[in-house]
């Protein structure tokens, strides 16, 4: 069965700093990948999608950005963190051949100080 | 692109009472419909889906409509209970796009 792994839980980073979230995809080939941001008692906001090693679509404009490395394996960075970019950080993954579940990672806190 | 809207914002009912949460889209091409349940500090988890060529679709205690004409969807939990309580979630799934586009959320507050 598939599986999706996201870390760490939880990261309290001061402003100016770096920023580096990794999800990995288990028990799946060429899955549609995603990074989702919710904001306290907010919705979910798309900020990027991979159908497919090194292919990024980004949503919104921001500070950061996002890249797929390996088939399984979505990252997420930034180079220097602003307040506003504190929120609860989700990875999700889909299959990539018209199966339109998507399922999310355990996801990540992110507290920026 | 697709714009999802989700009402109401926030919902009490007692316990076993029956809840409604409603959602519209723009997209006349979405073709997939799925409401997720997040309790606080969780992940959202899927409970519930339909695809535009079915209009109903039912699952113990909650069922989903859709009306493809107006373009509406709604999620139906019935005899409620406390476990119930969380944020729910709809989303529209356009053809041709990779991503689902999710309503902002309804606060589902069961009292006991």
């Amino acid at each position: 069965s598939q599986t999706i792994h996201q870390w760490p839980a939880t990261l309290v980073q001061p402003v100016g700093s770096p920023l580096s979230l990794e999800c990995t995809v288990e028990g799946t080939s060429n899955p549609n990948l995603y990074w989702y941001r919710q904001a306290a008692g907010r919705g979910l906001q798309l900020l990027f999608y991979s159908v497919g090693i090194g292919q990024i679509s980004s949503e919104v404009p921001q500070n950061l950005s996002a890249s797929r490395p390996q088939d399984r394996q979505f990252i997420l960075s930034s180079k220097k963190l602003l307040l506003s970019d504190s929120g609860f950080y989700l990875c999700a993954w889909r299959a990539g051949r018209g199966i339109e579940k998507l399922f999310f990672g355990s996801g990540t806190q992110l507290s920026v100080l | 692109g697709e714009n999802v809207e989700q009402h109401p914002s926030t919902l009490s009912v007692q316990e076993g009472d029956s809840a409604v949460i409603k959602c519209t889209y723009s997209d006349s091409a979405s073709n997939y419909f799925p409401w997720y349940k997040q309790e606080l500090g969780k992940r959202p988890q899927l409970i519930i889906d339909i695809r535009s060529n079915v209009g109903e679709k039912k699952d113990q205690r909650i069922a989903v409509t859709l009306n493809k004409t107006a373009k509406h969807f709604s999620l139906h939990i019935t005899e409620t209970q406390p476990e119930d309580s969380a944020v729910y979630f709809c989303a529209a799934s356009p053809t041709g796009r990779r991503a689902l586009t999710f309503g902002s959320g309804t606060r589902l507050q069961v009292q006991p």
